[in-house]
């Protein structure tokens, strides 16, 4: 099974900082063939399900302000927050869905400063 | 608009059986693999199970494989989750939710609101 961690598990940022976390998979997640990495985040507000954010690795989802980026390839990847806002105030997850079984990384909780 | 409405939740004894329901609309439902993903209380996500587009793959977690069964049913366009030999560690909320394409390798692009499993004596 491919295993996702993330770091850190928590960070506090001010308002209009910039936030930025990683995670890293312990197999590649980059598919060859299309030269594509299987790589989603997601954010989830306490209460609600888990929002897409960005997916192969790096592409935005529709409606998802431009304050959100990813990058990477393989097994590194990181997701940026250019600069926070209140609302993004949450917890984020990256995903592989590469390999079955599909997993997800533990998480990492964003608050404001 | 896309809307994933998840029946079927409750109290159920170990040893138990349920089968959740998603009631699917917005989109053509063929045409996008579904699945599965749960979140016990206070912890992380869990991927569960994925059906593709045709119905013709299907996928499990390690923890479930054995033990639930993923299944829909075009006519009416609704996702099923059997899940039997249910265990206290499967007690979380399940998450019904969309891929971006038919196939069962796509990101997860819309998600339900979730309904609730306790596993409980």
């Amino acid at each position: 099974d491919i295993v996702m961690t993330q770091s850190p598990d928590s960070l506090a940022v001010s308002l209009g900082e910039r936030a930025t976390i990683n995670c890293k998979s312990s197999q590649s997640v980059l598919y060859s063939s299309n030269n594509k990495n299987y790589l989603a985040w997601y954010q989830q507000k306490p209460g609600q399900p888990p929002k897409l954010l960005i997916y192969w690795a790096s592409t935005r989802e529709s409606g998802v302000p431009d304050r959100f980026s990813g990058s990477g390839s393989g097994t590194d990847f990181s997701l940026t927050i250019s600069s926070l806002q209140a609302e993004d105030v949450a917890v984020y997850y990256c995903h592989q869905h590469y390999s079955i079984p599909f997993t997800f990384g533990p998480g990492t909780k964003v608050d404001i400063k | 608009e896309v809307q994933l409405v998840e029946s079927g939740g409750g109290l159920i004894q170990p040893g138990g059986s349920l089968r959740l329901s998603c009631a699917a609309s917005g989109f053509t439902f063929s045409s996008f693999a579904m699945s599965w993903v749960r979140q016990a209380p206070g912890k992380g996500l869990e991927w569960v199970s994925v059906i593709s587009g045709s119905g013709g793959e299907t996928y499990y977690g390690v923890s479930v494989k054995g033990r639930f069964t993923i299944s829909r049913d075009t006519s009416n366009n609704t996702l099923y989750l059997q899940m039997n030999s249910l265990r206290a560690d499967d007690t979380a909320v399940y998450y019904c939710a969309r891929g971006r394409s038919a196939s069962s390798y796509a990101a997860i692009e819309y998600w339900g609101q979730g309904t609730l499993v306790t596993v409980s004596s």
